[in-house]
């Protein structure tokens, strides 16, 4: 079982707008500013999407977006597309014995 | 362009060994951290270790001390994983990540090598 919990599965219709919540069980990510995102299509390497919450690196759309509030981080991905389908980690620095915890992944489905 | 190539990869029996490579190319190695990652089939991310630039400084997740040790050469810009008495649940692709400061973010990752336990 991961220590960030995410939604198994979401789902969104092309051009619209889908949330992947991210939770922590401590205080990881209500006491960092080090949460990062992850999309990876099926037999590829994971690609840093966000990090550091809310910073996009060079190249990614300005589609997708980062938050968080308390313990839990938020990727906001807008006018979805069908190259979004994909699997999403979030990923957060953690004070535990293991400095970098990821969530269970999230399965993104566009409709 | 940037590009991390891991390599080493195979079949090994439980409580085996095996040292995995990673070859890197397009920027300057010895100015960033590395951390190691793998995925069971079918399943999520594990970060497993990091190392800072020098190799003075070494992480490693819970799963993988004592039985796991990463290095690097920067003369050969390369980073290995040994991995030692190897077990069933150790099996995963290793992807070998740049960290972009600090842990707080990997980029970019290279394409992965699988490691497979099983008698």
């Amino acid at each position: 079982q991961s220590a960030l919990t995410q939604p198994a599965s979401v789902s969104g219709s092309p051009g619209q707008s889908i949330t992947i919540s991210c939770t922590g069980t401590g205080g990881e990510i209500g006491g960092f500013f080090y949460v990062s995102w992850y999309q990876q299509h099926p037999g590829k390497a994971p690609k840093l999407m966000i990090y550091d919450v809310t910073t996009r690196p060079s190249g990614v759309s300005n589609r997708f977006s980062g938050s968080k509030s308390g313990n839990t981080a938020s990727l906001t991905i807008s006018g979805l597309q069908a190259e979004d389908e994909a699997d999403y980690y979030c990923s957060s620095y953690s004070t535990s014995g293991t400095l970098v915890l990821f969530g269970g992944g999230t399965k993104l489905t566009v409709l | 362009q940037v590009q991390l190539v891991e390599s080493g990869g195979g079949l090994v029996k439980p409580g085996g060994s095996l040292r995995l490579s990673c070859g890197a190319s397009g920027f300057s190695f010895s100015d960033y951290y590395m951390s190691w990652v793998r995925q069971a089939p079918g399943k999520g991310l594990e970060w497993i270790s990091y190392i800072s630039t020098s190799g003075s400084t070494i992480y490693y997740a819970d799963s993988v001390r004592g039985r796991f040790t990463i290095s690097r050469d920067n003369a050969k810009n390369s980073l290995h994983l040994q991995m030692n008495s190897l077990r069933a649940e150790d099996t995963a692709v290793y992807y070998c990540a740049r960290d972009i400061g600090m842990l707080r973010g990997l980029d970019p990752w290279g394409q992965g090598t699988l490691v497979t336990v099983s008698s």
